[in-house]
């Protein structure tokens, strides 16, 4: 398995632009994370998926932010519309329950200008 | 909802002596407590896990220690190598797995030559 993959690596994008970062799990991976990582903030659970159903979004910042997970395979986060301080690094995981382990992927970097 | 503290932000050692690196959390229910690695612009790994029905647990130089009464467990690395520098990010979860993870801020270790 080439594990997590996630795209784009990189998005720069104006103010008030709609942002989508995409990801694709495991297979067989029965649980997915979006997690966003500052340095003032730390690693932050936005949303977390279990067998394409949302479990807890508790940490979606705001209405601006929404997740889906259409099948098992696949998983955006967008940002609409997107300003400045939503720049970081959005990393998607998945893994399953029993085993713990996280696998994440290598990372959406966003900059919002 | 689950709080976890970690301290030191930074740690510089010399290379060769032993780094520590301690984690708290507040809920008692708590019975999950992954470590991961994250290198300069790369994705977090998990390197060591505990669970809590275990005190201690080790893997070569690195060795992870529970106290379930004090609510606090560390991280313990010996004969510290270049490699080792990171950022190090400790973890707690009620669930037993993957859900529900809550990251500490981190802990950025540098290996002193």
């Amino acid at each position: 398995d080439a594990g997590v993959i996630q795209s784009p690596r990189h998005e720069v994008t104006e103010m008030g632009q709609e942002v989508t970062l995409r990801c694709k799990p495991i297979s067989g991976h029965d649980y997915l994370f979006w997690y966003r990582q500052t340095m003032m903030r730390g690693l932050e659970l936005l949303i977390y998926f279990n067998n394409n159903v949302p479990i807890d979004d508790s940490g979606m910042p705001e209405d601006r932010f929404s997740a889906k997970m259409p099948n098992a395979s696949f998983s955006t986060l967008k940002i609409q519309p997107s300003e400045p301080r939503d720049s970081a690094v959005y990393f998607c995981a998945s893994g399953n329950r029993a085993a713990g382990e996280l696998f994440f992927g290598e990372g959406s970097r966003l900059t919002v200008l | 909802g689950e709080n976890v503290e970690q301290h030191p932000s930074t740690l510089s050692v010399q290379e060769g002596d032993s780094a520590v690196i301690k984690c708290t959390y507040s809920d008692s229910a708590s019975n999950y407590f992954p470590w991961y690695k994250q290198e300069l612009g790369k994705r977090p790994q998990l390197i060591i896990d505990i669970r809590s029905n275990v005190g201690e647990k080790k893997d070569q130089r690195i060795a992870v220690t529970l106290n379930k009464t004090a609510k606090h467990f560390s991280l313990h690395i010996t004969e510290t190598q270049p490699e080792d520098s990171a950022v190090y990010f400790c973890a707690a979860s009620s669930g037993g797995g993957a859900d529900g993870l809550t990251f500490g801020k981190g802990t950025h270790l540098i290996i002193q030559p």
